[in-house]
């Protein structure tokens, strides 16, 4: 089960620059889109999201951009801070009543480096 | 800030046993989910609860599985028999669920599962 995919496990920036999260999603349903941040033995902690009627949100430092023809979606972080280091996780979710089950892609481990 | 609680963060047991494992949500959010993730995988859904009772399951969540909210409070997973492969990290989530509104799920600190 393939639905939400990011394809870079690793991802290394210098402090200041800006980090590109990429995800990518097969499931044309899905209508919300997050994104979590994990440090180690730490559950999940929400950052961002988006619905699928947007194409731009923004947080201060973290943007999310949601391209629906090419089933994309990407997070910016601007500029990236050593303590942004950690597992980002894009999550996915169809709204079929209120409960709405997320899928997961597999993370991409994010290293910013001083 | 509010958050989710879960305990034990580390649960040992052998293999056909049965194991509790517990969360606290937020307090006024309505809607309580499970979620697990075993080592080296995706985090994977096992199942959402709201008004007391069941609304989704994934094909993982079988007959071996049960939710319960005993009290205004808690929120546990039981598992029946456990099996090697239920050795996992085991996330709590909640969400407010107010009507019309995409909800933000909190996750919980996870409860790691280790079966012998």
């Amino acid at each position: 089960d393939q639905q939400v995919k990011q394809n870079s496990p690793s991802l290394s920036v210098q402090e200041g620059r800006i980090s590109i999260l990429n995800c990518d999603y097969t499931n044309s349903m899905f209508d919300y889109f997050l994104w979590y941040k994990k440090y180690p033995a730490e559950g999940p902690t929400f950052l961002i999201s988006i619905s699928s009627i947007k194409d731009k949100n923004e947080d201060g430092r973290f943007t999310v951009f949601l391209n629906k023809s090419a089933k994309h979606l990407s997070l910016h972080i601007v500029p990236s801070q050593p303590g942004d280091s950690a597992v980002y996780f894009c999550a996915a979710s169809v709204s079929s009543g209120s409960a709405r089950q997320l899928t997961f892609g597999s993370g991409t481990q994010l290293t910013v480096l001083p | 800030e509010p958050e989710v609680t879960q305990t034990p963060s580390h649960q040992v047991t052998q293999m056909g046993q049965e194991v509790i494992l517990r969360c606290v949500p937020i307090s006024n959010h309505l809607y309580f989910y499970w979620y697990r993730q075993i080592l080296g995988q995706k985090v994977e859904f096992l199942v959402s609860f709201y008004n007391n009772e069941i609304s989704e399951k994934s094909e993982i969540f079988d007959d071996q599985f049960s939710v319960e909210r005993p009290d205004g409070s808690n929120f546990t997973l039981k598992i029946r028999s456990t099996k090697l492969e239920d050795s996992a990290m085991y996330f709590c989530a909640s969400s407010d669920g107010l009507a019309g509104f995409y909800n933000e799920q909190f996750f919980g600190p996870g409860t790691r599962l280790t079966v012998l």
